[in-house]
């Protein structure tokens, strides 16, 4: 049982240069998330999804875009990457879009944009 | 709007100290659910307990133990004996009926042998 795999785990951009992050979990959840990590300000949500075909805004969704095509795969895009952006990116989901139950989290992807 | 706040940015403590990580959340939903995670030296996030809203008992766990006060909205989260091993960030989060999931700062705790 893989959980939540996020690819890849590290990349370096240049500024202005487009990637998207993938996400991929096989728990048949309805729920997932993206987060930043940056230091000094914990997780901050930056768009999340509670089923195939719906997503919205988190705390920090400016310069990001995701999508939702079906229940496994939830991809986060930075359309052009600035360095505001360098950060570390957690993916996580859950059972139950009530959100009652924990977020299952995949290992980080560390983000530098130079 | 949800808020979550862990004021100790850092604590360091010495090898079988007790420690306590502080936790205050805000919330206008009356059905929320709180959560505390672990971020060890590796990176990866690990689930250790979740409370609901109805729920105020407190509850232990070999040497981990959580207090949960309504009335001082508050979920704080004691390790007793503390060991290296111990030493990580603290998430405290909290998730409520708008679907979001949201998290306080974090606590680095150093546990010193």
């Amino acid at each position: 049982n893989a959980g939540v795999t996020q690819t890849p785990k590290f990349q370096v951009l240049k500024t202005g240069q487009s990637m998207t992050l993938q996400c991929a979990q096989d728990m048949n959840h309805e729920y997932m998330s993206w987060y930043r990590q940056d230091p000094g300000m914990g997780l901050r949500l930056i768009h999340y999804s509670v089923g195939a075909g719906i997503t919205d805004q988190g705390e920090v969704p400016n310069g990001y875009n995701v999508s939702r095509s079906t229940t496994e795969d939830f991809p986060l895009r930075l359309l052009s990457a600035a360095p505001s952006q360098t950060s570390v990116y957690f993916c996580a989901s859950s059972y139950s879009r009530v959100l009652s139950r924990p977020l299952h989290f995949g290992n980080g992807t560390r983000l530098t944009v130079t | 709007a949800q808020k979550v706040t862990q004021a100790q940015t850092e604590i360091s403590v010495v090898e079988k100290e007790d420690v306590t990580l502080d936790c205050v959340y805000e919330t206008r939903d009356t059905t929320y659910y709180l959560f505390w995670y672990k971020q060890p030296p590796s990176g990866e996030l690990v689930f250790l307990i979740r409370r609901n809203s109805f729920d105020e008992q407190n509850e232990i766990s070999g040497r981990y133990s959580w207090n949960f006060q309504k009335s001082t909205s508050s979920f704080n989260f004691t390790i007793t004996a503390s060991q290296v091993v111990d030493s990580a960030v603290y998430f405290c989060a909290a998730s409520s009926e708008t679907y979001k999931y949201i998290f306080g700062t974090g606590t680095r705790l150093k546990v010193l042998a």
